[in-house]
């Protein structure tokens, strides 16, 4: 199985500061059809998850701008441009190239 | 707007069964591939199966703890993606969501439903 590991597992961040997540995959996630499908997901406490980030840097519908997404490979990175309270949450990066399907252990993103 | 709703869930005895349903609005159900994800309480993600749209075989994927005892089934007239689980073990409680993949370009999935809990005791 392909691991998936965050890091930090916790970010303090200040109102309007910008903030980064690095995820490292045990293995490329290239899959055989040129794409790489590696996802950033963002859950707000009590809420289910939601899709940010599809194939390493594209936003999915209504995601707002300051969130982008970055990397190739075994290297990727999720980066908020200036934090606001509604980002407050658990964001997880999550590998769909090779089943199982398999998911970071989470970044708990909180307001300093 | 994409609405996906589980059901089902409640507190069970190891070895027990339960059938979760997820129900469908908003999207084109028949086309969508579906998933099943769940978290333990307190912990991270993870994936519990897929099931493909009838146009790509309606086959269906299983990581290794859950193969052989839960199977992912769907019904396109009603737009209701179920989960039956089988021989429930202790290690199985958790939330249990639902999602959809709506477009090959942003797989594996798009969008998430709300969660039922499901508990197993001994």
């Amino acid at each position: 199985d392909i691991v998936m590991t965050q890091t930090p597992l916790s970010s303090p961040v200040t109102l309007g500061q910008p903030a980064s997540i690095s995820c490292r995959s045990s293995q490329s996630l290239l899959h055989s059809d040129g794409h790489t499908y590696f996802s950033w997901l963002q859950q707000r406490p009590g809420q289910p998850p939601r899709l940010l980030i599809y194939k390493i840097s594209q936003r999915f519908s209504g995601v707002p701008d300051r969130f982008s997404g970055s990397g190739a490979g075994t290297e990727f990175t999720l980066t908020i441009s200036r934090v606001e309270a509604e980002d407050v949450g658990v964001y997880y990066c999550m590998q769909g190239s090779q089943f199982p399907w398999t998911f970071g252990q989470g970044t708990k993103v909180e307001i300093k | 707007e994409v609405e996906l709703v589980a059901s089902g869930g409640g507190l069970v005895k190891t070895g027990g069964s339960l059938r979760l349903s997820c129900a469908a609005s908003g999207l084109t159900f028949t086309s969508a591939w579906m998933s099943w994800f769940r978290q333990a309480p307190g912990k991270g993600l993870e994936w519990v199966g897929l099931i493909r749209s009838a146009i790509n075989g309606g086959t269906r994927d299983y990581p290794a703890p859950v193969k052989g005892r839960f199977t992912i089934s769907r019904d396109d007239s009603q737009s209701i993606l179920y989960l039956q689980m089988n021989y429930l073990q202790v290690e199985d409680t958790a939330v249990y969501f639902c999602g959809a993949d709506l477009s090959d370009n942003s797989y594996p999935v798009d969008y998430w439903g709300q969660g039922t809990l499901v508990t197993v005791s001994s």
